[in-house]
């Protein structure tokens, strides 16, 4: 069945350095969403990437959707408190599957 | 817009006891999904409602039942809990019908201990 691998599991920065997560599935798929949960909170929806090769901006968040639509990755430059959390890619096809989450702390 | 609204926030359970979890949603979304979060295993869907009148299974469906009541609510039961249904239950919703492939909207969650 189809699986969403995400790395690394956990990853802790000093403030100002930067973070990358990487999501992979062993199926090609339709699109791919990430979301961020806050810790104590809810997974909060952040983007949706849906076009083979496609990179998005967020303010200092990049993502990427791979060519071949079967990875993609999250990038945050010069991390920063406010971005504590985990969080999550999301891929669909014919199902929906997300994987475990990167749980990002930064020390001031 | 009051989002998705999940009840109750808390709730523990002696093994066998039942209960149903509540969630509803005022965007006038046509997908909603019931979610369990353990520690280290991210978010595993339990069921799905596609749209209106449908529900399917999810990855891991044993021991739940659900009920899409009408478009806004959507709810989840336990009918014989077990300590292995302890967990954190996330109810989303999201505005295409078809359940998959939409932007999701999260409740604050059911945080639920089965003793």
């Amino acid at each position: 069945g189809q699986q969403v691998m995400q790395i690394p599991q956990y990853q802790h920065v000093q403030e100002g350095e930067d973070f990358t997560t990487y999501c992979n599935s062993s199926t090609t798929l339709s699109n791919i969403q990430w979301y961020k949960q806050r810790p104590g909170g809810h997974p909060v929806f952040l983007i949706q990437l849906v076009k083979s090769g496609e990179v998005k901006k967020q303010k200092r968040l990049t993502f990427q959707f791979g060519e071949a639509k079967k990875n993609s990755s999250l990038h945050i430059t010069a991390t920063q408190t406010t971005d504590v959390g985990t969080y999550f890619c999301e891929g669909s096809n014919y199902k929906l599957t997300f994987g475990k989450g990167t749980l990002l702390t930064v020390n001031p | 817009n009051a989002g998705v609204t999940q009840t109750p926030k808390f709730q523990v359970l002696k093994t066998g006891q039942s209960m149903t979890l509540q969630c509803a949603q005022d965007m006038n979304h046509n997908s909603m999904y019931w979610y369990r979060q353990d520690p280290g295993m991210g978010l595993r869907l339990i069921y799905y409602s596609a749209s209106e009148g449908t529900t399917d299974k999810g990855e891991v469906p044993n021991g739940y039942n659900v009920s899409r009541l009408n478009k806004r609510e959507f709810s989840l039961r336990l009918e014989s809990a077990a300590p292995s249904q302890t967990s954190v239950y996330f109810c989303a919703s999201s505005p295409l019908a078809g359940g998959r492939g939409n932007e999701q909207f999260f409740g604050p969650g059911t945080r639920l201990t089965v003793l």
